[in-house]
């Protein structure tokens, strides 16, 4: 079995700072990362996946991940927000041995930009 | 090209009732897959289909059921509603089920249930 924590359930931070939102997880099997992104009123957003090779992964929108295997974990990090990423951020695996619609995300973190 | 269709948007039932709620996947995709989305127990996998056969179930009760037709468009279903079963459900579709593709969401709908 695998799970997925967020360590942090919101994160305020203001417009042109950096921000980073960790996530750690476990699992007995090799799995694939994910980190995706959800507006108010709308569904999710792929922002960046690991799958294999370089372990420093750009997405979209300036945002980059960093996969650490000995500390198992998947941190997301920005280093200039606008107020348009205010929204909630999900972490989340899957097996490599499972289909690709079989996702397991964490509890999500809120992060609220402020002028 | 148009993104995951989902309907309705938003629905109010009571306890007891049956719903149905659809999803059509971008053209083209042949996986879909569903999620139940509630403030207390987060986003949890409900099941994946892939060429109208069920690939993955997750550990739902036996009310909640789906299916998917030949042009990939899904249904599911939830019998005998609960009070807790109000939540967003969500359907996402991919190109196929593995190979590293990405998921689509749709916005969801959003079940009420009194």
């Amino acid at each position: 079995a695998q799970s997925v924590t967020q360590l942090d359930s919101q994160v305020p931070v203001f417009e042109e700072a950096p921000v980073e939102l960790r996530c750690n997880y476990s699992s007995s099997v090799s799995v694939y990362l994910f980190w995706y992104v959800q507006y108010p009123n709308q569904g999710l957003q792929l922002l960046l996946k690991y799958l294999s090779g370089s372990t420093l992964v750009k997405g979209i929108n300036g945002f980059e991940a960093e996969f650490n295997k000995s500390q198992t974990s998947f941190h997301l990090r920005k280093p200039s927000v606008h107020i348009s990423d205010t929204a909630e951020y999900f972490c989340a695996v899957s097996r490599r041995t499972d289909s690709w619609g079989k996702l397991q995300f964490g509890a999500g973190t809120q992060v609220v930009v402020t002028p | 090209k148009a993104g995951v269709t989902q309907t309705p948007r938003y629905l109010i039932k009571t306890r007891g009732q049956q719903v149905t709620l659809s999803c059509s996947p971008i053209s083209g995709h042949r996986s879909v897959s569903w999620y139940q989305q509630t403030p207390g127990q987060g986003l949890q996998f409900l099941f994946e289909y892939f060429s109208e056969t069920q690939r993955n179930k997750g550990n739902f009760p036996g009310r909640f059921s789906g299916r998917q037709f030949s042009n990939s468009r899904s249904e599911m279903n939830v019998s005998t509603l609960e009070l807790g079963d109000s939540a967003l459900y969500l359907c996402a579709s991919s190109l196929a089920p593995t190979g590293g593709g990405e998921l689509f969401f749709g916005e969801g709908s959003r079940l009420t249930v009194l």
